[in-house]
């Protein structure tokens, strides 16, 4: 059965810093991963969609990358602002595409 | 595009009520599907429907129903609510194939005292 962990759980960091979340994965055979984020009580918006076939994704600031044969996905945020504190989820796709299974997400706080 | 929209935002039960939350999508997608997000359990899949007319079950179904008679619309039931229940829930829906994302609901917030 496939399981999503994202460690750390939060992270608190200033303004400015370049910071790392990360993801794993238990079984490697995904379709694709994604990275999510969630402000406080709203929905989740998609950041990030990195195919199997591709080893990272870029938007701006954010760089997604894969690591399939490692079970391993890490989300770089450069120059960090106060507005990307959130959290982030990853999630990738049950063995039959049709349904996401995410991990439990990094709450991020960034300091002015 | 409305995108995904969800009804209602906020409501609060006694246990044993029924209610329904709606999920409606405009973008014409084939999948849809309900979640409910619990402090520390992340998001958990409650029922998902692969298209018009189709439900299945997901991880956490038991004390829910769904009912997916028209292609956009997406119901979540609760028969006889609990407090094991209180939760937020999130619709999400995408185009029929693997690769392509979810687009998520705003979500309702559901207390049941």
């Amino acid at each position: 059965k496939q399981e999503v962990t994202q460690i750390p759980a939060a992270l608190s960091v200033p303004e400015g810093e370049n910071l790392v979340l990360n993801c794993s994965f238990t079984d490697s055979a995904i379709y694709n991963l994604q990275w999510f984020r969630q402000d406080p009580g709203k929905g989740l918006t998609s950041l990030l969609l990195i195919q199997s076939s591709q080893r990272e994704q870029t938007s701006g600031r954010l760089n997604a990358s894969l690591d399939k044969s490692s079970g391993r996905s890490t989300l770089y945020i450069a120059a960090s602002q106060p507005g990307d504190s959130a959290t982030y989820l990853c999630a990738v796709p049950n063995q039959a595409g049709t349904a996401l299974i995410f991990g439990k997400g990094t709450t991020l706080s960034v300091s002015s | 595009n409305a995108g995904v929209t969800q009804t209602p935002k906020f409501r609060v039960l006694k246990t044993g009520q029924s209610m329904t939350l709606l999920c409606a999508q405009d973008m014409n997608h084939e999948y849809m599907y309900w979640y409910r997000q619990d402090p520390g359990m992340g998001l958990r899949l409650i029922h998902y429907s692969v298209g018009e007319g189709t439900t299945a079950k997901g991880e956490v179904p038991d004390g829910y129903n769904v009912s997916r008679l028209k292609k956009q619309n997406f119901l979540l039931g609760l028969e006889s609510a609990a407090p094991s229940q209180t939760s937020v829930y999130f619709c999400a829906s995408k185009p029929s194939f693997a690769i392509d994302t979810q687009y998520f609901g705003p979500g309702t917030r559901l207390t049941v005292l």
